[in-house]
């Protein structure tokens, strides 16, 4: 199985500070790396996929970069409404896939 | 628009079974992968399992595999989840995701979720 390990599991933040959240892969994922919103009670959305590309719909403060084992997703200015917990998920499709442990994040 | 909808879940006694059905709407259904990932009270994302467009690729995660079998019927545009031997650690919210397919095959982007259902395993 292949590991994901992020970091960190939680995160306090200022409006307006930049954010930024690591996912370690335990070995070489290309570029096969997501990163998702959840809300609480709400369902996960999907941010950035294949690492980098942004989804249609999310606003551009959201990014993601890296590939082969080590990724970063950024907030370059927080707004209230990201409070969230963020996952990044490695797919494999003979492995399967794996997600990260999450961050919390909260406004400061 | 794209819309997912879950149900069967409750409350099953450890050893018992269950069936998942996940109705989907929207899109052409026979066109995509699907997946059913679930996430445990408080705890975080796990992905279970997912199915090709046709149906004739499958993969389990190790915790599931031999008590789950995931199935679809594109006719009815309907996932499906049948759980059998269930134990209190399948308790969760289990989700179905769309994935997208790309000229490499299966893309596990899931870029459209349910709001899922709860499946509680207890005596």
């Amino acid at each position: 199985d292949i590991q994901m390990t992020q970091s960190p599991s939680s995160l306090s933040a200022s409006v307006g500070d930049r954010v930024t959240i690591t996912c370690q892969a335990s070995q070489d994922i290309s570029n096969y790396l997501n990163w998702y919103q959840q809300k609480p009670g709400k369902a996960p959305k999907l941010l950035i996929y294949d690492a980098s590309n942004l989804e249609t719909g999310v606003p551009s403060r959201f990014s993601g970069s890296g590939s082969g084992t080590d990724f970063t997703f950024t907030i370059s200015s927080l707004q209230p409404e990201d409070i969230a917990t963020y996952y990044c998920q490695q797919y494999d499709n003979l492995l399967g896939d794996t997600f990260g442990q999450g961050t919390k994040l909260e406004i400061k | 628009q794209v819309q997912l909808v879950e149900s069967g879940g409750g409350l099953v006694k450890p050893g018992g079974s269950l069936r998942l059905s996940c109705a989907a709407s929207g899109f052409t259904f026979s066109d995509y992968y699907m997946s059913w990932i679930r996430q445990a009270p408080g705890k975080g994302l796990e992905w279970v399992s997912y199915i090709s467009s046709s149906g004739s690729t499958i993969y389990y995660a190790d915790s599931v595999k031999g008590r789950f079998t995931i199935s679809r019927d594109n006719a009815k545009n309907s996932l499906y989840l049948q759980m059998n031997s269930l134990r209190a650690e399948d308790t969760a919210v289990y989700y179905c995701a769309r994935d997208p397919v790309t000229p490499g095959g299966r893309s596990g982007s899931s870029d459209y979720w349910g709001q899922g259902t709860l499946v509680t395993v207890s005596s």
